[in-house]
């Protein structure tokens, strides 16, 4: 069974931009979550989808949004980029949402 | 408020001896901790996870120990090898969320 797959996986944008990753789950997972990965705060929780639905939001601004969709592939999107969006996104996929998550390969932003 | 801590950002230990690494969380209400392994620019590799009904748990080389009164659990490595060298995060959660609180990492050094 193939894994959680991301793309894209490198990404350079300037300030101000918009950017919209995408992750595709484990076949028959459900539940996307999106986490942000930086040197200095670690890895935090920015939203998780289940059944197309936001279920749970981390502590990030409005900028930071997501969907899924019918075939529980999601997608997250970041506008007006600042430079402290730099990071490594990560999502990961489980049945329901409860219990083990398995994460993506991640997309690294590097934002100028 | 950081919910959960890994307090030792690094361990060394010789090959073939065991690794223990610690994790302390505060929330009453997580209900499961994983441990992760995580290369730099991947992401995290599911190794093993205990539900609070359970105090142990244990997959091949990796045993996972939860004191639910200490509020504390910890991974052990028996016996290490140096691939076995990464950053190790723990994760708690609810089952009632798709949201994992992550500790900072400790990263593990596994010497020939």
């Amino acid at each position: 069974k193939a894994g959680v797959t991301q793309t894209p996986r490198y990404l350079i944008k300037t300030r101000g931009q918009q950017v919209t990753l995408s992750c595709s789950p484990i076949s028959g997972h459900r539940s996307v979550s999106w986490y942000q990965q930086t040197p200095g705060q670690g890895l935090q929780f920015l939203f998780e989808y289940f059944s197309e639905t936001q279920r749970n939001k981390g502590n990030f601004p409005g900028r930071f949004s997501g969907r899924q969709f019918s075939n529980s592939r999601s997608e997250m999107n970041v506008s007006t980029l600042e430079l402290g969006d730099s990071a490594l996104y990560l999502c990961a996929s489980s049945w329901t949402g409860s219990g083990t998550q398995y994460f993506g390969p991640g997309t690294r932003l590097l934002v100028l | 408020d950081q919910q959960v801590k890994q307090n030792s950002p690094s361990l060394s230990v010789q090959e073939g001896r065991i690794s223990i690494l610690n994790c302390d969380y505060t929330n009453s209400m997580f209900d499961y901790f994983l441990w992760y392994k995580k290369y730099p620019a991947e992401g995290p590799t599911f190794l093993i996870s205990i539900s609070s009904i359970k105090d142990k748990n244990e997959d091949g080389r990796f045993t996972v120990f939860l004191n639910k009164s200490a509020k504390h659990l910890s991974l052990h490595i028996v016996p290490s090898q140096p691939g076995d060298s990464a950053v190790y995060f723990c994760a708690a959660g609810s089952s009632n969320t798709g949201k994992l609180i992550f500790g900072q990492g400790t990263t593990l050094q596994v010497k020939p």
